[in-house]
């Protein structure tokens, strides 16, 4: 079973700041997933990632999937309070669409 | 159009009862997953259901039991209540060849 590793686990800033949390695995990546989860709620999907050295933006959030598909980075930009909550990763097991792996998550606090 | 919702948001049960938790899935989807997060760990696969047959199974011991109805709501039973089931137990459902899972709000379950 592929272990999907993430850090830091915990993270506090001030708003304004830069962040990056990553995500790794001994094995290779069919396609990974990011995820934010608020208090209270479930996980959101943020971004897929498929292809060796991608990269993708969303708004001050800019995802990178390393070249040999063992790890991806999520980078936020000038974070915002409302950018608080857990940050998962995960990967669909044995290919299925209904069957996801998750990382134990960072949780990020953006103070104001 | 509403979202994945579940039923009851809270739970509190003692060792050794019984529990149902109930999902409906986004109108149009006939995938449903459930996860069970405990707390400050990523979700765990627990069942996927896919047009009233289950297609996938992850870890857990047989007090889980699921099942799909026709019109694609599912219920997740846990017999035997044990202190470690407290948990987020989340819903996701998703369309038919779609990579994509959107998650319920969970049910928050305390086992006491």
């Amino acid at each position: 079973t592929q272990l999907l590793e993430q850090s830091p686990q915990f993270l506090s800033i001030q708003e304004g700041e830069n962040l990056t949390v990553y995500c790794n695995s001994s094995s290779v990546f069919s396609s990974l997933q990011w995820y934010r989860q608020e208090p209270g709620e479930g996980p959101v999907l943020l971004v897929t990632v498929v292809t060796g050295g991608e990269v993708k933006k969303l708004k001050r959030l800019t995802f990178q999937f390393g070249d040999a598909r063992k790890d991806s980075s999520l980078h936020i930009t000038a974070a915002q309070p409302g950018d608080t909550g857990l940050y998962l990763c995960a990967e669909t097991l044995g290919g299925s669409q209904g069957n996801l792996i998750f990382g134990k998550g960072t949780k990020l606090s953006v103070k104001p | 159009d509403a979202g994945v919702t579940q039923s009851p948001t809270h739970l509190i049960k003692t060792r050794g009862q019984q529990v149902t938790l109930r999902c409906s899935p986004i109108s149009g989807h006939k995938s449903v997953s459930w996860y069970q997060q405990v707390l400050g760990q990523g979700p765990q696969f627990i069942f996927q259901y896919y047009e009233k047959e289950e297609r996938g199974r992850g870890n857990f011991p047989d007090r889980f039991s699921a099942r799909q109805f026709p019109n694609y709501s599912s219920e997740l039973n846990v017999n035997a209540l044990l202190l470690g089931d407290s948990a987020l137990y989340l819903c996701a459902s998703s369309a038919t060849g779609a990579n994509i899972q959107y998650f319920g709000a969970g049910t928050r379950l305390s086992v006491l």
